[in-house]
C-alpha cells in the first residue's frame, strides 16, 4: 500500500496570504490528523477528522481550518499567514476499524511552509 | 489533564552500548502508548505500541519498551545502539476507551549515537 502522501512538499508564502495543504491517507484509513512541528514547540496537534467530521481540535486560532472529503482525503487551510506559521505540517492517518482507539498513526513526509 | 513528558532533550550513547529514552505520561484511565522515530526532513515512523497484555513490547529495528503502570512510564530501550539509530524520538499517549480521545505527544528526545 502507498503511504500517506502530502502535497506540496514545500511552500513559500508571504504574510497575509492564505495556503491550502493536502493529505491523502493510506487506503482504507478513516481518520486523518494534522500536526504543526516547530523546533521550539515540538509537535502540536491541530485537528482530527473522521468520516468527514472534525472529531478533535487543538488550541489554534480560527485562521487554521480543515476538512475531510468522502474519500478520506483531507485539506487544511491557513488564512492571513503570519511569520510564526512557518513550520513543518504533518498529516497522519489511522485505520480505526474498531472503536477502542489503539491504532497507531502513520505519518506523511510533511509540508514545509515558509512565511516571509 | 493528559500529557506526556520526555525529560531529556538529548541522549548521547556510544555505539554498541545499551540506550534508554525516557517517557512518562499522565492520562485518565488506561493508556495506549506509542513510540515514533523521526529522521531529518522526514515524517514520524511508528516503532511500537502498548495496548494491553505483556508489559514488555518489542518493535521495529530491535527497539523495545516497558510499560510500568505504577511509575506511569514507558521507556524506550535497545540493547546495543547503532549509529543509524541517531534520530529524534517521540513518545505519545492516548486514553483508551474510544476513538474520540486525542493523541498527546512528548516534546521529543534527540538520540546521538557516536561511533
Amino acid at each position: 500500500k502507498a503511504g500517506v502522501t502530502q502535497t506540496p512538499r514545500y511552500l513559500i508564502k508571504t504574510r497575509g496570504q492564505q495556503v491550502t495543504l493536502s493529505c491523502s491517507p493510506i487506503s482504507g484509513h478513516r481518520s486523518v490528523s494534522w500536526y504543526q512541528q516547530t523546533p521550539g514547540q515540538g509537535l502540536q496537534f491541530l485537528f482530527e477528522y473522521f468520516s468527514e467530521t472534525q472529531r478533535n481540535k487543538g488550541n489554534f486560532p480560527g485562521r487554521f481550518s480543515g476538512r475531510q472529503f468522502s474519500n478520506s482525503r483531507s485539506e487544511m487551510n491557513v488564512s492571513t499567514l503570519e511569520l510564526g506559521d512557518s513550520a513543518l505540517y504533518l498529516c497522519a492517518s489511522s485505520l480505526e476499524i474498531g472503536l477502542a482507539g489503539g491504532d497507531e498513526q502513520f505519518f506523511g513526509p510533511g509540508t514545509r511552509l515558509t512565511v516571509l | 489533564a493528559q500529557s506526556v513528558a520526555q525529560p531529556e532533550d538529548q541522549v548521547n550513547v556510544a555505539e554498541g552500548n545499551p540506550l534508554t529514552v525516557k517517557c512518562t505520561y499522565s492520562v485518565s484511565g488506561n493508556p495506549y502508548l506509542f513510540w515514533y522515530v523521526q529522521y531529518p526532513n522526514r515524517g514520524l515512523q511508528f516503532l511500537l505500541k502498548y495496548i494491553t497484555g505483556d508489559n514488555l513490547v518489542k518493535g521495529s529495528y530491535g527497539f523495545e519498551a516497558e510499560f510500568n503502570k505504577s511509575q506511569t512510564s514507558f521507556h524506550l530501550k535497545k540493547p546495543s545502539a547503532l549509529v543509524s539509530d541517531s534520530a529524534l524520538y517521540f513518545c505519545a499517549v492516548r486514553a483508551s476507551g474510544n476513538n474520540f480521545n486525542k493523541f498527546y505527544f512528548g516534546s521529543g528526545t534527540k538520540l546521538n549515537v557516536k561511533p
